[in-house]
């Protein structure tokens, strides 16, 4: 069973307040990810990381940011959050080399009001 | 343009019966991993495929990789209600990014 925690599974939150999403792995994967799903659409990466102090951009642009400063922690910010940033927010962990399998937390439902 | 594609997008079926979903690709993957997501949860990883003509089975659940590593397969016998949700394929490309296919959203009928 995968062990990686996302926190809070659900948040309602004003227009301009600053917010955190936090993940926690306990596997010991060096490569971790974020993921922004809209209710019944795919999947689509906006940051993920190497390691420790590597982060990158995904696919989609996000006004998001996040960091990595030990391994198992990969928090993800909005700094003013808006309507738009309602969605579900997916973190998952990989090991660096290998078959890349990835392994999810439970998500985060967040909605900006 | 879907470096993944998967079929069919929707598929509604009564239990007992049996199905195939599919994913397909035109580049050559390293591996292919198969997802089950239950609403408001994150995907469930099921199975990796790695090897060519490569055929696992899980239970009532039987993943195919294709000769040319760039399709594969998940068949479903005897579905029950259990099984619903969205099954999504995913992969490494050679020398791209992990990529998730948009996924099949299957409901199983009691």
């Amino acid at each position: 069973e995968a062990d990686i925690y996302q926190t809070p599974r659900y948040l309602v939150i004003g227009t301009g307040k600053k917010i955190t999403l936090e993940c926690s792995q306990t596997m010991g994967h060096d490569k971790m990810y974020w993921y922004q799903q809209d209710p019944g659409m795919e999947l689509h990466l906006i940051h993920y990381s190497y390691g420790v102090n590597s982060t990158e951009k995904g696919d989609l642009s996000s006004e998001s940011t996040v960091s990595r400063i030990r391994t198992e922690h990969f928090p993800l910010t909005l700094e003013s959050a808006r309507p738009s940033h309602t969605s579900q927010y997916l973190c998952a962990s990989s090991e660096l080399q290998g078959s890349y399998e990835q392994y999810f937390g439970p998500g985060t439902r967040l909605t900006v009001t | 343009t879907q470096l993944l594609e998967q079929s069919p997008q929707f598929l509604s079926i009564q239990e007992g019966e049996n199905l195939t979903v599919y994913c397909n690709s035109s580049s050559v993957f390293s591996s292919l991993q198969w997802y089950r997501q239950e609403p408001g949860e994150g995907p469930v990883l099921l199975v990796t495929v790695v090897t060519g003509g490569e055929v696992k089975k899980l239970k009532r659940l039987t993943f195919q990789f294709g000769d040319a590593r760039k399709d594969s397969s998940l068949h479903i016998t005897a579905a029950q209600p259990g099984d619903t949700g969205l099954y999504l394929c995913a992969g490494s490309p050679y020398g791209q990014n992990f990529v998730f296919g948009p996924g099949t959203r299957l409901s199983v009928l009691p």
